[in-house]
């Protein structure tokens, strides 16, 4: 059963705090990815990476970094957290699109982790 | 910008109907579209890919609909359950092409009703 782990599902945190946020895939993906997710505002590409020490801003990246040292895990980095980041924060995964296991470009997700920052 | 938009009300049915949600598209012409299904707390999940090239792809009781004039996928839930009850995701590759990335829209809550 394919899976991608998310290594927190609830964490509270203080403003000015560094967080680490770690994502997991055991399905040899090339891509993977970090999410936000607001009411209203749907999910929003936070950062993508598609190899390993590769990495591409998405559409909210201010705020954040990425690392991604081995091929199966993805960490999203709150430098200084402040109480606007306060989310849900999902991770995916994905083949490259044009091999056999990328043909519909299909995310898998993790659970989530819902960060409170106070 | 290009954009994907579906209703953000949600929508309530009965137990038994049909449930149809829509996801529009404005300023890029999608090669594919996506739908996702999130239960609260979950991360979404996939459930269908549409192609531009197809009109309809059934799987069970889903059916997708990709109409390129309308810009516009219906998704239908056909007898629909309670157990059907989640938010609804659209998705597609944006205007850069299939690059692995995506673009979501906001997503649209069904409430099944017994």
């Amino acid at each position: 059963d394919v899976k991608v782990t998310q290594s927190s599902r609830y964490l509270v945190k203080r403003t000015g705090e560094k967080v680490f946020l770690e994502c997991v895939q055991d399905m040899d993906h090339e891509n993977m990815f970090w999410y936000r997710q607001d009411p209203g505002l749907g999910l929003r590409l936070i950062y993508f990476s598609y190899d390993v020490k590769m990495k591409e801003k998405g559409d909210i990246p201010e705020g954040y970094s990425v690392s991604r040292e081995k091929k199966e895990r993805f960490s999203l980095i709150l430098e200084s957290a402040s109480t606007n980041q306060t989310s849900m924060y999902l991770c995916a995964s994905s083949s490259n699109p044009g091999t056999p296991a990328g043909s519909y470009n299909e995310q898998f997700f993790g659970p989530g982790t819902r960060l409170t920052v106070l | 910008s290009q954009k994907i938009e579906q209703n953000s009300e949600a929508l309530n049915i009965q137990e038994g109907k049909t449930a149809t949600l829509t996801c529009n598209y404005t300023n890029y012409s999608p090669a594919y579209l996506q739908w996702y299904r999130q239960d609260p707390g979950r991360g979404p999940v996939f459930l269908l890919l549409i192609r531009e090239n197809e009109k309809e792809k059934r799987k069970e009781r889903l059916k997708v609909t990709f109409d390129t004039t309308l810009k516009q996928s219906l998704f239908h839930i056909t007898a629909s359950q309670p157990a059907d009850s989640a938010t609804y995701l659209c998705a597609s590759p944006g205007r850069s092409g299939n690059t692995g990335k995506l673009i979501f829209g906001q997503g649209t809550t069904l409430q099944v009703k017994p």
